[in-house]
């Protein structure tokens, strides 16, 4: 069973970069998954990110691609997110979830979201 | 980008009810169409995936249909554990995007 959590700053000012990590347990990072990063907020409602294979392949959402960086450390069984130049818009609940390629690029598996708060 | 539309965007129901919500994508998500349940502080729950196959352990009163552009979750004997928030969501192309949500309440 696959088991996502997040971990991160709650509060971050504005023009730095908010970096996220998510820590995977019961798979490894090198199984047939992408891992990738939905964001929500109030106003925009849910926002896919991007995600990133265990190789380093990414795909980035166009609106956020200037600023995103997702990687992954097979070492920990862990992948991030760097955002940078953050504004209050990019205040958010990040999640982080599995993308299964196999069932047609299905997220079954969520972490349970850290909230980002972008204030100075 | 594929835009997702859902509607309503609230419903008001009781136990019991039958219920149906819409999706329209903008362009055909092909199969490549899910919903999710989300309640109160919780992350999103896969309910169905490829239009009209349930996730493991959801109940079989919730079903989904539609072809092409429009798609529909229909919950056939409301529950009280069924009030929640619902999204349907593409995976067909990058960017994946989501509808807006309806807000099931009683």
């Amino acid at each position: 069973q696959v088991q996502l959590q997040e971990s991160g700053p709650g509060l971050v000012k504005p023009s730095k970069t908010v970096s996220l990590t998510c820590s995977i347990s019961g798979v490894s990072i090198s199984s047939l998954y992408w891992w990738s990063w939905v964001r929500q907020t109030p106003g925009k409602g849910l926002e896919w990110i991007g995600e990133v294979w265990h190789t380093g392949s990414t795909n980035y959402n166009p609106s956020l691609k200037s600023r995103v960086t997702l990687s992954v450390d097979k070492a920990k069984n862990q992948f991030s997110l760097n955002l940078t130049s953050v504004t209050a818009a990019d205040t958010a609940v990040y999640y982080c979830a599995t993308v299964n390629a196999a069932s047609g690029y299905i997220s079954a598996d969520w972490g349970q979201g850290a909230l980002v708060t972008v204030s100075s | 980008d594929i835009q997702m539309t859902q509607s309503p965007s609230s419903l008001s129901a009781s136990v019991g009810d039958r219920v149906t919500i819409s999706c329209r994508a903008s362009q055909t998500p092909t199969t490549n169409l899910h919903w999710f349940q989300q309640k109160p502080g919780k992350a999103p729950k896969l309910l169905i995936y490829g239009v009209s196959t349930l996730q493991s352990g959801v109940p079989s009163r919730f079903r989904g249909s539609g072809s092409g552009t429009d798609f529909t979750l229909t919950i056939s004997s409301l529950q009280p554990e069924d009030f929640a928030t619902y999204f349907c969501q593409q995976t067909y192309t990058t960017p994946y995007t989501f509808g807006q949500g309806t807000k099931l309440e009683i």
